[in-house]
C-alpha cells in the first residue's frame, strides 16, 4: 500500500524559512516524480511544483508564484521528498500535499497534508 | 482565477446522473490527454477518481466516467449516491511543463 507522510509544518513569520518532508512508503521511490499541491483555506487546489525521477535527470518544474523561493529536492535512499520553502509570505499560508506522479497524473497518491500557517 | 473553468456547484437527486464541466485551452485540457478528475470531501484530502481524461483507478466505481472534446473535458457521475457529496476538481497538464486545477465544484445530492 502506498502511502505518503508530510511533516515539518507549522507556524512561521512572514519572510522566514520551512522545510517540509514527504516519506514515502509502499513502492520503488526512486522510480517516481514527486509533486506538491497546496490549498489556502477555503480555497481550491493549486500546484506547486514536481520533481522528476534521477531516470529523467531528477529536473524540477515550479509554479510561478513560488519559483525563485521554493525548491523540491529528493532523497531516493531514504525515500523522503523535501520542500524547501524560503522568503515566505502570508499568502503561502495552505495545507500542503505532497504526492506520486504517475504517467502524467500528478495526484494519484496523496498525504493527508500539511498545515503551514504563515502570520506574524 | 484559475486556469481552468468549472461550475460552482451541480446538484442532483438519489439516482439521478450529473456532468461537470471544466474548460481549459489549446495549451493544456486541449493538448493532451492528461485531464485528471479529484473527488475532495469535506476536510479530506483529494482521491484521483479519473485520470488520462477517461480512465478510472482500481477501486473507483464505474458510476464516475470522463470524456473530452476539443477545450472542454467532463466528469459523469451515474446513480448519485449520498457518498458522491463532495467537492470535485478538474486538473490538466500543461504544454508548459506545469499543471493547472479547475477552481472546483461543489457537488449536493439533494
Amino acid at each position: 500500500e502506498v502511502q505518503l507522510v508530510e511533516s515539518g509544518g507549522g507556524l512561521v513569520k512572514p519572510g522566514r524559512s520551512l522545510r517540509l518532508s514527504c516519506t514515502a512508503s509502499g513502492f520503488i521511490f526512486g522510480d517516481y516524480a514527486m509533486n506538491w499541491f497546496r490549498q489556502a483555506p477555503g480555497r481550491g487546489l493549486e500546484w506547486v511544483g514536481f520533481i522528476r525521477s534521477k531516470t529523467y535527470g531528477g529536473t524540477t518544474e515550479y509554479a510561478a508564484s513560488v519559483k525563485g523561493r521554493f525548491t523540491i529536492s529528493r532523497d531516493d535512499s531514504k525515500s523522503i521528498a523535501y520542500l524547501q520553502m524560503n522568503s515566505l509570505k502570508t499568502e503561502d499560508t495552505a495545507v500542503y500535499y505532497c504526492t506520486r506522479v504517475v504517467g502524467y497524473t500528478f495526484g494519484t497518491d496523496w498525504g493527508q497534508g500539511i498545515l503551514v500557517t504563515v502570520s506574524s | 482565477q484559475s486556469a481552468l473553468t468549472q461550475p460552482a456547484s451541480v446538484s442532483g437527486s438519489p439516482g439521478q446522473s450529473i456532468t461537470i464541466s471544466c474548460t481549459g485551452t489549446s495549451s493544456d485540457v486541449g493538448a493532451y490527454n492528461y485531464v485528471s478528475w479529484y473527488q475532495q470531501p469535506p476536510g479530506k484530502a483529494p482521491k484521483l477518481m479519473i485520470y488520462d481524461v477517461s480512465k478510472r483507478p482500481s477501486g473507483v466505481s464505474n458510476r464516475f466516467s470522463g470524456s473530452k472534446s476539443g477545450n472542454t473535458a467532463s466528469l459523469t457521475i451515474s446513480g448519485l449516491q449520498a457518498e458522491d457529496e463532495a467537492d470535485y476538481y478538474c486538473s490538466s497538464y500543461t504544454t508548459s511543463n506545469s499543471v493547472v486545477f479547475g477552481g472546483g465544484t461543489e457537488l449536493t445530492v439533494l
